[in-house]
């Protein structure tokens, strides 16, 4: 059974960098999705992107020139960065792994991200 | 982007009954649809795939059907531990897009 198990900053000031990651225990990379999800407050889940079965990248157009992704196989983890934040990215934010027709299956605990002056 | 709209967004329903909640999509996207519960405070919970493929260790109350745009999520014999907010999402097209949930509460 995966679990992922994310951490990553909390409280950041308007037009910094928002870095998270989330640690994989119990599987491997190949063969799976990898990604990161985000609910604002009171609102709806958001897909920020995802790194695919073959180490690909896909971004959500709305975020994609802030965001970037990677993983480090080495420490079987994977990351997120946004840069420039603003209020507006202030939300939940979720990892998750899963398989092209279950792309979240697992799930990371989450981690609140306030955007404040 | 394919936009998915849920309804009703919220209703309230008494343990024993039976709902339902729609998604429809904006265009047709098979049957490439996951429904979700989600329950404060904990990450969400896959229920279905592929709009009626039935995870392992969900309860058979929960049924999912529909293809093209219009999806049914329907719970019998509610319990509980069924109210909770409920979701659906597409994944036919970048970007995966969700809908803005249906909260169940309890009558």
């Amino acid at each position: 059974q995966v679990q992922l198990q994310q951490g990553g900053a909390g409280l950041l000031k308007p037009s910094e960098t928002l870095s998270l990651t989330c640690a994989v225990y119990g599987g491997s990379f190949s063969g799976h999705y990898w990604s990161w999800v985000r609910q604002p407050p009171g609102k709806g889940l958001e897909w920020i992107g995802e790194i695919n079965q073959n180490g690909g990248y896909n971004y959500n157009p709305s975020l994609k020139s802030r965001v970037t992704m990677s993983r480090d196989t080495s420490k079987n983890q994977f990351s997120l960065k946004l840069t420039s934040v603003t209020a507006a990215d202030t939300a939940l934010y979720y990892c998750a792994k899963g398989v092209w027709e279950l792309r979240f299956q697992s799930w990371g605990q989450g981690a609140p991200v306030t955007v404040s002056s | 982007d394919i936009q998915m709209t849920q309804s009703p967004s919220s209703l309230s329903a008494s343990v024993g009954d039976t709902v339902t909640i729609t998604c429809r999509a904006s265009q047709d996207i098979s049957d490439y649809l996951v429904w979700f519960q989600q329950k404060p405070g904990k990450a969400p919970k896959s229920l279905i795939s592929g709009a009626s493929n039935l995870q392992d260790d969900v309860p058979s109350r929960f049924s999912g059907s529909g293809s093209g745009t219009h999806f049914t999520l329907t719970i019998t014999s509610l319990q509980p531990e069924d109210f909770a907010t409920y979701s659906c999402h597409q994944y036919h097209s970048y970007p995966i897009t969700f809908g803005q949930g249906t909260r169940l509460d309890i009558k």
